[in-house]
């Protein structure tokens, strides 16, 4: 069956390093990935949308990579904070639905 | 705009009562979505829809029934609780034009649901 899977241990790491956060997907190749932040007791919010045609994506302190040989998604966070600590959600696109991975949880330490 | 809502935020079921999730959303979206999120797991998809009067099932649809009369709202049911419906709900919303190939989809604050 088609699949998403995120690292389900937790990432810890010091204020101002980079987080890199992995997804991978098997038995299928979706046209696009997306990446949303889960904080606890609310709903995932939408952060960043790469399509299996570009390479990398950006947006402020985050960066997104899609490489379709490895069938593999990068997550970046530089110069991470303590507010950026949450779960990351990496979902894959497929016909008129989203398959979600479990997430990976973010804690950056001051 | 408030986006999606859900009600009730927490519910507490026993074994065999039926009960309505509701959702929301004055986006004017055209597609719709219910998951269920278990500890530790991804968001699995339980139903969605494309458009009012249109639904079909997702990945995990057992135990559960949708209706969509109206662009806004896609209430989910439940008709006879099981201990293994607890979990927390998730109502999502996204546009996506015909033919169009990706959506961004937009959640609302989830219902925590636990069956005794």
């Amino acid at each position: 069956s088609q699949k998403i899977e995120q690292n389900s241990e937790a990432l810890n790491i010091q204020e101002g390093k980079t987080a890199t956060l992995t997804c991978n997907y098997t038995n299928y190749s979706p046209a696009y990935l997306q990446w949303y932040r889960q904080d606890p007791g609310r709903g995932p919010v939408f952060l960043l949308l790469i399509r299996e045609n570009e390479k990398e994506k950006r947006k402020e302190r985050l960066k997104v990579t899609f490489d379709t040989t490895l069938k593999q998604s990068l997550f970046h966070i530089t110069a991470s904070q303590p507010a950026d600590s949450a779960t990351y959600l990496c979902a894959g696109g497929g016909y008129n639905k989203l398959i979600f991975g479990a997430g990976t949880r973010l804690a950056v330490h001051p | 705009n408030a986006g999606v809502t859900q009600t009730p935020k927490f519910r507490i079921l026993k074994i065999g009562q039926s009960m309505t999730l509701q959702c929301t959303q004055d986006m004017n979206h055209n597609y719709m979505y219910w998951y269920r999120q278990d500890p530790g797991m991804g968001l699995k998809l339980i139903y969605y829809s494309v458009g009012a009067g249109i639904t079909d099932k997702g990945e995990v649809p057992n135990g559960y029934n949708v209706s969509r009369s109206t662009t806004e709202d896609f209430p989910l049911r439940l008709e006879l609780a099981a201990p293994s419906q607890t979990s927390v709900y998730f109502c999502a919303s996204s546009y996506r034009l015909a033919g169009a190939s990706t959506d961004t989809q937009y959640f609302g604050p989830g219902t925590r649901l636990t069956v005794l």
